[in-house]
This record gives structure tokens, sequence and C-alpha cells, in this order.
């Protein structure tokens, strides 16, 4: 069956680290997303990519950066991690131009930064 | 700043009884709309879409548009237990597509009683 997996599922590192996560679709579809969920914030949108080569920026994106090498991948990328960091991460998919704009979500990451 | 606005809760209903979920947004400009089900420490799951002033039933849930008022919300018939989650409103500014971004807001929380 096709899915969305995001590695790892949780993760500790230290304030300055680089950190990467990452988010694997078998869908095949054109438009991936990653949020950060806070307390009281809800779902934000970090960044996303309508397709190989797009990339966007959301409403915080600062800190955070990604790139689109092909269809089935979006990696995040925390350049130097910071405590505000800390939060639940969550990537997502669509299907493009067809499909009814669902996003289907993966599992998330727990990220803690120290 | 496009917003979306849901009251925190926790909504208390007990089981068998209606929930009513409510849900306003800023940008009136906005075509379609959806409820998301998340369940603690879950992802994100599609409960339903809407995009056209009225209702939309399916199965127990119906969502209610009101584009004029700049309202949705949805609506939980004969609720149970396995209803209680938290409840996402997003709002997505383009009828078609399912590229574009979605707005979310933070979410209510149902509690349903035995």
């Amino acid at each position: 069956d096709a899915e969305i997996t995001q590695s790892p599922r949780h993760k500790i590192t230290e304030t300055g680290r680089q950190v990467t996560l990452a988010c694997h679709q078998t869908w095949n579809h054109n438009n991936m997303f990653w949020y950060r969920q806070d307390l009281g914030h809800g779902l934000r949108l970090i960044h996303y990519s309508y397709g190989v080569h797009d990339t966007n920026k959301g409403e915080v994106s600062d800190g955070y950066s990604v790139s689109r090498s092909n269809t089935e991948d979006l990696p995040l990328t925390l350049e130097s991690a910071a405590s505000s960091q800390t939060s639940v991460y969550f990537c997502a998919s669509s299907e493009y131009p067809s499909g009814e704009n669902e996003q289907f979500f993966g599992p998330g990451t727990r990220l803690t930064v120290l | 700043q496009k917003e979306v606005e849901q009251n925190s809760g926790p909504l208390s209903v007990p089981e068998g009884a209606i929930a009513s979920l409510n849900c306003t947004y800023s940008d009136r400009g906005s075509q379609s709309f959806f409820w998301y089900r998340q369940y603690s420490g879950k992802s994100p799951e599609l409960i339903m879409f809407i995009y056209s002033n009225g209702d939309k039933e399916d199965g127990r849930f119906t969502a209610q548009l009101n584009k004029a008022s700049q309202y949705v919300s949805l609506l939980i018939r004969d609720s149970q237990p396995s209803d209680s989650a938290t409840y996402l409103c997003a709002v997505n500014p383009e009828l078609t597509g399912g590229g574009n971004k979605l707005t979310f807001g933070t979410g209510t929380q149902l509690k349903v009683e035995l």
C-alpha cells in the first residue's frame, strides 16, 4: 500500500547541531509539505514543494531548509538547531491537479533540542 | 495574516449526543474547507471537506458551510467515545488543484463521556 513515512520518529539533539528529518511518500504525489505543531499554535507550515526542484517558504521558515531532488522525498534540515525548534514535525503530501485537495500526513517526528 | 479560529475546548458531550464544532476564517476568498481529526500522539486524518454553501453529510458527520458569514461547522451525530479527539479546521484558498497551502486552526478538543 502507498504510504508516507517519516524518520526518525524521535530525535534529541543539542543546540547548534544540524539536523535532517526525512519524509518519504510512495503515492507519487507532486505536492509535499512540512508542518510543525506546537501547543497553542496548531499546525504551521514551514516549507512546501509542488514538484522536483521546486521549494517554497511557508509561515515559519526561518532556520529551516528543504530540497526536492525526486518526487518521493522532501527532507527538512535545521541548519543550527535552537531550543525554539523543539516541536512535533509532520510531513504531508497531496495529489495535483486531480484529487480532492486532501493532504495525507506522515506519523510525525518528535524533536527535542537541548 | 489569514486566520482560522476555533474554540480550543474541551467540548464535553454525553455518548449518543450531537457534538457541534465551529470554525471561522478571515480570508473571504477561501474556497474549500476541511475537517481533520487528530488523536493524541497521532497525525491528522481527513474526515470531510466542503466547498459549497450548505450541508454535506457523510455517515454520522455533517459539515456545514456559510461563506457569507465565513463560518464552517462539523456536526457529529450519535457521538461515541471513539470520537474523542482534537478536530482541526483547515482552509484552502483554491477550489481545485490540491496543491495550495492549508491554513489550520488550533483545533477543538472533543470529549465524549460515557
